[in-house]
This record gives structure tokens, sequence and C-alpha cells, in this order.
């Protein structure tokens, strides 16, 4: 199975609103990085949240982690409709040399 | 180019024949990293380039599978022999390759890949 797992597999939220996701995870970690996509083609980096670190900002963007949970979560605040588009973790996994092992992701959609 | 750059974006093929993946990686950054994207999944790693380094092999499915990195710099994978499973988006990353790999993964938009 897949290293690392969203939940929920698919949010439906109005413009405004803020969209919560998670991420849990089975092994231990150098990091966690989550990433979007839109319409299936290239990933957009978000977020990198280092093992030693529990909560990073930036914009609408809120990531926490809790290694002793084996779990992260990403908010995103005041929703946009651009925000649409698939969310991933990906977990950088101790020994594996940087290779990123991600969930099947969260698919957000945006109404306005 | 500020980004990674792969060609073609999109590729069919008839199964059984060979198809060639390029990426262009971002300058000045030593790791490469290949993936592979089923319809509805999550990213599947296939083979990971550090410098001069061995590459890591361990997520090429089969054999049909290869990778090259030409100069430290532009990488190509190559699928031989086709099947319909190989239909999926394959996707390139680069990264500075300071930290043994271990920081943030710039993607490509990936060549959509179907296999008749």
């Amino acid at each position: 199975s897949q290293q690392g797992e969203e939940d929920p597999q698919a949010l439906s939220i109005q413009e405004g609103e803020n969209a919560t996701m998670n991420c849990s995870y089975k092994t231990s970690i150098n990091n966690l990085q989550w990433y979007r996509q839109n319409s299936g083609r290239g990933l957009v980096h978000l977020i990198l949240i280092r093992s030693n670190e529990r909560e990073k900002h930036s914009g609408r963007l809120r990531v926490t982690l809790d290694t002793s949970k084996k779990s992260s979560s990403l908010l995103i605040t005041a929703s946009r409709a651009a925000d649409t588009a698939s969310y991933f973790c990906a977990t950088d996994v101790m020994g594996s040399w940087g290779k990123l092992q991600f969930g099947a992701g969260t698919q957000v959609v945006v109404t306005p | 180019g500020a980004g990674v750059s792969q060609s073609p974006s999109n590729k069919v093929t008839e199964k059984g024949k060979d198809v060639e993946l390029r990426c262009d990686p971002i300058s000045g950054h030593t790791a490469l990293y290949w993936y592979r994207q089923s319809l509805g999944q999550g990213l599947e790693f296939l083979i990971y380039f550090q410098g001069n380094s061995a590459p890591d092999k361990s997520g090429l499915p089969s054999d049909r599978f290869s990778a090259e990195r030409t100069g430290g710099s532009v990488s190509t994978l190559t699928i031989q022999r086709t099947q319909q499973e190989d239909s999926a988006v394959y996707l390139c990353a680069s990264s500075l390759g300071l930290a043994g790999g271990r920081e943030t993964q710039y993607f490509g938009p990936g060549t959509r890949l179907l296999v008749l």
C-alpha cells in the first residue's frame, strides 16, 4: 500500500470556506511535502515541512505535522474557485535518498 | 527556461513499439527523478539520478523500462515493447541535490502516454 494516504478522497466546498485535508503515513520521514495538480498534469509544490517542524504557513495555506501520529494536515483558508485541484502529500522517507512517496490525493472542488 | 520541461506532451503508440520520453531539468539541479501517474492515482517513483552517482532504479516496474542522463542534465526514459498498462502520465522532477535529495522537487508538465 502507499506510504501516504489522504483523507478525504474528495471535498466539495463553496468559495470563502476553509478546506482541510489530512495525510497519514507509515514510516519515519525526513520531510513531508504538499503538492497541487491541475487537470492531471504537472505538480506545483506548495509547502515542505521538515520532521522537526510542527506547523508552517504560506499565504492562505497552513500545514501541520504530528510525527507521533504520523499525520499531517493541509488547511486552505478562504478558498477560491482557482483552488480547485487535486492535492497530494508526499513523504521523503528516511533512508530513501529523496524519492518521494505519494498518496492518491484529495480532489477539491470549490464552487463560486 | 525557468522550469522543468518535458517532451513530447502527448504520445500515442501501438502496443509493442518503443518510446522515448525526454526531460530537461532546471539548470543547476543535480538531482533528477522520474515518476509515473496512472489514471486517478498518486505518483509512483521510477528512477532517481544524483550527480555522477549510480542511479536508483528501484522503482522501475520491469526490464522494459530504462533511463539515462547524459552530461548530468537531460534525461531520457525509454520504454521498450510497450504494453497497454504502460499508459500513464510520466512526470519528471528535479531538485538542487544538496541534501541527499531531501528537498523540494520541481515537476515538469508530464508526458501523457497512450498505448493502443
